[in-house]
C-alpha cells in the first residue's frame, strides 16, 4: 500500500507476555518515529530512526521497550514482560528526509491491551 | 514538554469557518509550528506548517501573528468530517511534542 502499514491493529497481551508490533513505513522514508498514545491523551514520543540508526531513544519508557530497524525500512517494537500500564495504541510515523523531519506520515496505530 | 496551550474543546456549525486558536509564547526564532488532526481510530494527520508567514494549502490555513507567540488554524468552511482533535505543535529538535490538543465538534 501507499501508505504506513502497522501490525497487529489489535493485541491482547497476559501481564507478563512479550510482544511485538511491527511498522512497515512509506518506502524509501529515511525517518521513522514510534509514539505510543494513552486513551484521552495526545501521542508521545518513544523514539527515532534514521535509516538503521537510532538516534533517539529519550522517550522510552523502560528497558522492557525495545526497538529495531535492522535494514533502514521495516521496524519493529518490542515490549518485554508488558504491564497493565503500557496498554495504549502504538504509532509508527515516517518522512521521507532526514531533516525537517515535522511532516510525518502516521499508520493507523497498534492498540494493545494487557490483562 | 509541550509549548502550546490550545483550547480542550471548540464547537462549530457546519459551513461555518472554524477559527482554531494556539498559544506559543516561548517560541524560538527558528522554530516552526506545525498543525496536525487526529479523527477517531486513526492515526494523526499532518495540516499544515510555518515558521513566520501566513500559509495556505487545500486543506487549511494559518495566521501566525508577528510577534509569533500565537497562531490560529482556519478551516474555510468545515465539515461534520472535520470533527477531530486538532494539535498545535512547536517542532523541538528533530521530533513533534503533542500536547492534549482541541476536540473540534461540527454541527449540523
Amino acid at each position: 500500500g501507499a501508505g504506513v502499514s502497522q501490525s497487529p491493529r489489535y493485541k491482547v497481551a497476559k501481564r507478563g507476555q512479550d510482544v511485538a508490533l511491527r511498522c512497515d513505513p512509506i518506502s524509501g522514508h529515511v525517518s521513522l518515529f514510534w509514539y505510543q498514545q494513552a486513551l484521552g491523551q495526545g501521542p508521545e514520543f518513544l523514539t527515532y530512526f534514521q535509516n538503521e540508526a537510532q538516534l533517539d531513544k529519550s522517550g522510552l519508557p523502560s528497558d522492557r521497550f525495545f526497538a529495531e530497524r535492522p535494514e533502514g525500512s521495516v521496524s519493529t517494537l518490542k515490549i518485554q514482560r508488558t504491564q497493565q500500564e503500557d496498554s495504549a495504541v502504538y504509532l509508527c510515523a515516517s518522512s521521507p528526509g532526514q531533516y525537517n523531519t515535522g511532516e510525518l506520515f502516521f499508520g493507523e496505530g497498534s492498540r494493545l491491551t494487557v490483562l | 514538554d509541550a509549548k502550546t496551550t490550545q483550547p480542550p474543546s471548540m464547537d462549530c456549525a457546519e459551513g461555518r469557518a472554524a477559527n482554531l486558536p494556539c498559544n506559543h509564547s516561548t517560541i524560538s526564532g527558528n522554530e516552526y509550528v506545525y498543525w496536525y488532526r487526529q479523527i477517531h481510530s486513526q492515526g494523526p494527520q499532518y495540516i499544515i506548517h510555518g515558521l513566520k508567514n501566513n500559509e495556505t494549502n487545500e486543506m487549511a490555513s494559518l495566521i501566525i501573528t508577528e510577534d509569533r507567540k500565537s497562531s490560529t488554524l482556519i478551516l474555510p468552511h468545515a465539515t461534520l468530517r472535520d470533527t477531530a482533535v486538532y494539535y498545535c505543535i512547536v517542532l523541538s529538535g528533530n521530533k513533534l511534542v503533542f500536547g492534549a490538543g482541541t476536540i473540534l465538534r461540527v454541527k449540523s
